[in-house]
């Protein structure tokens, strides 16, 4: 059973926010949510982890509804440097290694 | 800050030869190291996994193989190199088993297996 669900692909248009949205109905108390962000020929970079609520950093926001079944992550006015893969990985760290399934591709059109 | 390096970059080798790839980080002790390897247009598989020096923790058996002599050193090896070793393979640290869902990648090496 996949502990997370995102869809496949989403396109976007320069300047647009883009919210992507990943379900967790499985999700354990002590499990944080994680996003990752690859691009083309690199290793994903780790770009924001929460437990609830909202988390906001210079690259993205985190929502996290109160039931924590699903997360949104929110990219502000996308450019074209933002195609990218995004990946959703829950889970409580410590001896378990997070699963990267296969994400969700962005693109970004001009 | 903290640096994470692999090498080589690119690689190309026949069926049945042997591998070596290296990955250090620098600007941390005690990391936790992972390797990964990324079939084209897939997710993530996470290959091996080490908390400490000489202590490695296999996930999926295959003719690979890892080593880690020093602390902030981590290698990935093949006796004899088959066609579906071919991927993407990378190289990770985490801070400690507590964060190993906070990982710093490096930038890969992709290797093409003929």
């Amino acid at each position: 059973l996949a502990k997370t669900t995102q869809p496949i692909s989403m396109d976007s248009y320069e300047g647009q926010e883009v919210n992507i949205t990943c379900s967790h109905n499985n999700i354990a108390t002590n499990d944080y949510i994680t996003w990752y962000q690859q691009f083309p020929s690199q290793g994903p970079r780790f770009i924001i982890q929460g437990y609830k609520t909202k988390v906001t950093n210079e690259v993205a926001s985190l929502f996290i509804p109160a039931d924590r079944k699903s997360s949104t992550l929110s990219l502000p006015r996308v450019s074209l440097s933002d195609t990218a893969v995004y990946y959703c990985l829950v889970g409580e760290g410590g001896s378990y290694i997070p699963t990267f399934g296969r994400g969700t591709s962005l693109i970004v059109h001009p | 800050s903290q640096t994470i390096h692999q090498w080589p970059a690119t690689l190309v080798q026949p069926v049945g030869s042997p591998l070596s790839l290296e990955c250090t980080v620098e600007g941390t002790s005690n990391p936790n190291l992972y390797w990964y390897r990324q079939a084209a247009g897939r997710g993530l598989q996470l290959l091996f996994y080490s908390v400490g020096i000489g202590q490695i923790s296999s996930e999926v058996p295959q003719n690979l193989s890892a080593s880690r002599p020093q602390d902030r050193q981590f290698i990935l090896s093949s006796k004899k190199l088959l066609l579906s070793d071919s991927g993407f393979y990378l190289c990770a640290w985490s801070a400690d088993t507590r964060s190993s869902y906070e990982q710093y990648f490096g930038p890969g090496t992709r290797l093409t297996v003929t």
